[in-house]
């Protein structure tokens, strides 16, 4: 079966400009997490989404950054304008039922630099 | 607080040692969920156990072994005869029951397994 699915991999753009990162959750499964990893905060969850309907965005760190789901095989993350300090793998995750006690599944990450 | 210590940050070991990785949890919850991920140097993150608050049964799995000790809030990971594919960054992670449906984690341990 296959796993979550993001890309892209890596992305390199430039202070300003708009990224998208794209997420397929793994099929049937009705929650979705967007996560970001940086050396200076560890792992954080940004935002969660359950049914495609976001549940708590508490994490997510501005308005420059948003997340959709507008159905159950498709999420972006998307930063506009960007900067550098967003430099970090996001992960984008999912789980089944309640996240509370199944298993988290992460996708490989999107590498992200902003130079 | 809920939180997650891995006061190990690094561990190098050589190959075919025993090593431990410690996890120590904070919560005031009854119910609630542990886990541990691995993080190889491709940086993908790869699930590897979740263990709920009410079995505090030891699990082996292959060369893996995890003791969960509530009396001590401890959940601690060891690797028998460790290998170098075993060089990686572990996270000990918690999800504190229905309260948040978040993954709150550690801050990694890098294992390096000398050949």
């Amino acid at each position: 079966d296959a796993g979550v699915i993001q890309s892209p991999r890596h992305e390199v753009t430039e202070m300003g400009q708009e990224v998208t990162l794209r997420c397929k959750p793994i099929s049937g499964h009705d929650y979705l997490f967007w996560y970001r990893q940086t050396m200076m905060r560890g792992l954080e969850l940004l935002i969660y989404f359950n049914n495609n309907v976001p549940i708590d965005d508490s994490g997510m760190p501005e308005d420059r950054f948003s997340a959709k789901m507008p159905n159950a095989s498709f999420s972006t993350l998307k930063i506009q304008p960007s900067e550098p300090r967003d430099s970090a793998v996001y992960f984008c995750a999912s789980s089944s039922h309640r996240p509370s006690g199944n298993t988290i599944y992460f996708g490989e990450g999107s590498w992200l630099t902003v130079v | 607080a809920q939180k997650v210590t891995q006061a190990q940050t690094e561990i190098s070991v050589v190959e075919k040692e025993d090593v431990t990785l410690d996890c120590v949890y904070e919560t005031r919850d009854t119910t609630y969920y542990l886990f541990w991920y691995k993080q190889p140097p491709s940086g993908e993150l790869v699930f590897l156990i979740r263990r709920n608050s009410f079995d505090e049964q030891n699990e082996i799995s292959g060369r893996y072994s995890w003791n969960f000790q509530k009396s001590t809030s401890s959940f601690n990971f060891t690797i028998t005869a460790s290998q170098v594919v075993d060089s990686a960054v572990y996270f000990c992670a918690s999800d504190y029951g229905g309260a948040t449906n978040k993954l709150i984690f550690g801050t990694g341990t890098l294992l390096a397994v000398q050949p």
